[in-house]
């Protein structure tokens, strides 16, 4: 499967723990996001990169949260001190370059926070 | 601001019935508009962009900028057409989408 891959697939934490999450991009993608998505919802944007720098930061991403792309392929997202309200699915998607619209997501990560 | 409307969550139709699914957005600009499908077990994938102007398993997708819509339809449904499906936009330069809350589509044989 060449598309983008996320890892773990699900992760149950208790609150206060803090998680990794890591995507692997379509190779050669330079444009790497990621989504929130609640039950009910939307996906909803965090943050996205332009190989390794990142170019946009939501105001959902709050002070827990940290997304690296140390040299512009694979991506992690740590979330610090998880609360219940973290729980949720959390999408990756890459696109091959700066003026591609497409975008093409990964299988998500399901975060529980017990 | 960014926003993007899908007042439907649930929609039914019966097999060889038309489909609609409404979508409506505000930006301040010229938004390029997207639909994306999720089927069953299956991740988040493009169906359409309003700029290619293609039919895509049918479904075409015409932009209103006067009503600011970009409603999704397909003349006959069928039932692998059953999936959950989003609106997006994304501002000029390629960034990020932003999403409607999706319509729950169920074909009933």
């Amino acid at each position: 499967d060449t598309g983008v891959s996320q890892d773990p697939r699900h992760k149950i934490t208790k609150r206060g723990q803090n998680v990794t999450f890591r995507c692997d991009p379509i190779s050669e993608h330079n444009r790497l996001y990621w989504y929130r998505q609640t039950l009910g919802q939307g996906p909803e944007f965090l943050t996205y990169f332009q190989n390794e720098a990142q170019l946009e930061k939501s105001r959902l991403l709050s002070d827990r949260f940290s997304a690296e792309r140390p040299k512009g392929s694979f991506s992690t997202l740590e979330i610090q001190r998880t609360e219940q309200g973290d729980s949720a699915m959390y999408l990756c998607a890459s696109s091959p370059s700066t003026y591609s619209y497409e975008q093409y997501f990964g299988p998500g990560t399901r975060l529980t926070v017990t | 601001a960014q926003r993007v409307t899908q007042p439907e969550k649930l929609l039914s139709v019966f097999k060889g019935a038309p489909v609609e699914l409404k979508c409506n957005y505000s930006y301040s600009g010229s938004p390029e508009l997207f639909w994306y499908v999720q089927y069953s077990r299956q991740r988040l994938q493009l169906l359409l962009r309003h700029i290619s102007r293609e039919s895509i398993k049918g479904f075409t997708a015409d932009l209103n900028k006067g009503e600011t819509s970009f409603h999704l339809k397909k003349p006959f449904a069928q039932e692998e057409d059953s999936a959950m499906y989003y609106c997006a936009l994304s501002g000029q330069g390629a960034q990020k989408l932003v999403f409607g809350q999706g319509t729950r589509l169920t074909i009933n044989p």
